[in-house]
């Protein structure tokens, strides 16, 4: 069964501080994965999006990897502000589909 | 901005009364879906479309029904909405740049409906 699973459901940090965010699969074929952030009330935003080939790709203070051997990814955040508070959504497509699969996320909080 | 809308924003409404949410996009893409949102889930696929009048059930597509009669838009309705259908729904499109599928999906700001 195609699925994918995030941890931690939840996090806190203070303003400044770095912090990982990972994402576990199990779908096949593999086609891509992206990272989306949905901030509270608002319909999710894409962040990045890794194919099978890469394994590093940064978009500003977010940074995803992947590791397409043991179907990991994580999202690194650096020097985080508060507007990074929101849920990290990872999802995976399955090649030869037109379908997405959604994990439930982490919602992370970030204090000043 | 992808050019998604969906109406109503929010709506309370009473067990076995009939829901449509809309859903309109202004860039013509072909591939639309239906998703719904509710806490400790991912996001749910309830229907999609991959054209005008074509169709396609999700893993949650019981008590929905969709319709596509024009590119731009995209219609959920539950026929008689029932207090599991108490959620925030989604539409999102398929984005493609030019000619080249990209793969992403672009949402809406969601509806919130609520039956009571």
């Amino acid at each position: 069964k195609n699925q994918v699973e995030q941890s931690p459901q939840s996090l806190i940090i203070l303003e400044g501080k770095n912090c990982t965010l990972q994402c576990n699969y199990t779908v096949s074929p593999f086609s891509n994965l992206r990272w989306y952030k949905q901030d509270t009330g608002r319909g999710p935003v894409s962040l990045t999006i890794m194919t099978f080939s890469e394994n590093t790709k940064s978009n500003g203070r977010y940074t995803a990897t992947l590791d397409a051997d043991t179907k990991q990814s994580s999202l690194h955040i650096t020097a985080s502000q508060l507007s990074d508070s929101a849920s990290y959504i990872c999802v995976v497509s399955a090649a030869g589909t037109y379908k997405y699969i959604f994990g439930t996320g982490t919602r992370l909080k970030v204090l000043a | 901005d992808a050019g998604i809308t969906q109406s109503p924003r929010h709506k309370v409404t009473e067990t076995g009364t009939p829901v449509t949410l809309r859903c309109h996009q202004t860039e013509n893409h072909r591939y639309m879906y239906w998703y719904r949102q509710d806490p400790g889930h991912g996001l749910r696929l309830i229907h999609y479309s991959y054209g005008v009048k074509d169709t396609d059930k999700g893993e949650v597509s019981d008590g929905y029904s969709v319709s596509r009669s024009k590119t731009e838009d995209f219609l959920l309705t539950l026929e008689s909405a029932t207090s599991s259908q108490t959620s925030v729904y989604f539409c999102a499109i398929r984005g493609a740049s030019g000619s080249l599928d990209t793969g992403e999906l672009f949402f809406g700001e969601g509806s919130r409906l609520t039956v009571l």
